[in-house]
C-alpha cells in the first residue's frame, strides 16, 4: 500500500533560520507530489507540486522542494523562515495512473519564534 | 480567486442521526473529493466523484456513507447513522482533471455525541 512519511512532527525555529522538512513515500510507479500548508484557522493550501521535469520545484512564499527519485523523497526547504510561516505542513502523493486520491503524511507542525 | 466552500463549519449531532455535509466546488472543476481528519491523525481520503459517479473510494467509505451532486453546484456527503468515531474534520476538494491540484474547502467539524 502507498504511504507517506514525514519525519518531523514538531519543529521549532527562530526567524531567519533555514528549514528542511522531510517527506518520503512508498510507491514504485509514477507519482505526483505535493506540499500543502495549513495556517492556523485556515484551510489546506497548495505550496508547490511536482509532476515531471526539473526535480527542484519552486513554490509560493519562497518555498522549494526537491524530488529525489532514488530516495523516494520530496523534502521541503526554505532558506530563511519568518514568523508568518508558523503553520502545519503536509506532504501528499498522488499515485498517478488514473488514480486521483491524495495520500497524506501525518503533517509537521512548524512554530517560528520572532 | 475561486474557492471551495463548505457548510456548515461545525455540526454537532447525536449518535445514530443522519448528517449531510455540503460543499460547493470550484465551478469549472470536474473531479470532487471528500477527505477527513480525525483529531491528531492524518488527512484520509474517503471518496472521489466524477461524471456523476464514484470513481474511487477507501475502505472507510462503507454503506453508511454516500455522496451526491444534486444540482450543478453542490456536492454532498451523507452519513446515514453517525457513530462516535465519525467525529472528525471533513474536507471537500475539487480539481480540474486527474492528478491535477486539488483545491480544498475550509472543512466541516463534525462532532458526534
Amino acid at each position: 500500500a502507498q504511504s507517506v512519511s514525514q519525519h518531523n512532527h514538531h519543529v521549532i525555529l527562530s526567524e531567519a533560520a533555514s528549514l528542511e522538512l522531510g517527506c518520503n513515500y512508498s510507491y514504485g510507479g509514477t507519482v505526483n507530489l505535493f506540499w500543502y500548508v495549513q495556517y492556523p484557522g485556515q484551510h489546506l493550501q497548495l505550496l508547490l507540486k511536482y509532476f515531471s521535469g526539473d526535480p527542484l520545484v519552486k513554490g509560493i512564499k519562497g518555498f522549494e522542494a526537491e524530488f529525489i527519485k532514488s530516495k523516494f523523497s520530496f523534502n521541503l526547504r526554505k532558506p530563511s523562515v519568518q514568523w508568518s510561516d508558523t503553520a502545519e505542513y503536509f506532504c501528499a502523493v498522488n499515485a498517478g495512473g488514473g488514480y486521483n486520491k491524495l495520500i497524506f503524511g501525518a503533517g509537521t507542525r512548524l512554530a517560528v519564534h520572532p | 480567486e475561486p474557492e471551495v466552500t463548505q457548510t456548515p463549519s461545525h455540526q454537532v449531532t447525536q449518535m445514530g442521526q443522519e448528517v449531510i455535509l455540503r460543499c460547493v466546488p470550484i465551478s469549472n472543476h470536474l473531479y470532487f473529493y471528500w477527505y477527513r481528519q480525525i483529531l491528531g491523525q492524518k488527512v484520509e481520503f474517503l471518496v472521489s466523484f466524477y461524471n456523476n459517479e464514484i470513481s474511487e473510494k477507501s475502505e472507510i467509505f462503507d454503506d453508511q456513507f454516500s455522496v451526491e451532486r444534486p444540482d450543478g453546484s453542490n456536492f454532498t456527503l451523507k452519513i446515514r447513522s453517525t457513530k462516535l468515531e465519525d467525529s472528525a474534520m471533513y474536507f471537500c476538494a475539487s480539481s480540474e482533471g486527474i492528478g491535477s491540484e486539488q483545491y480544498f474547502g475550509p472543512g466541516t467539524r463534525l462532532t458526534v455525541t
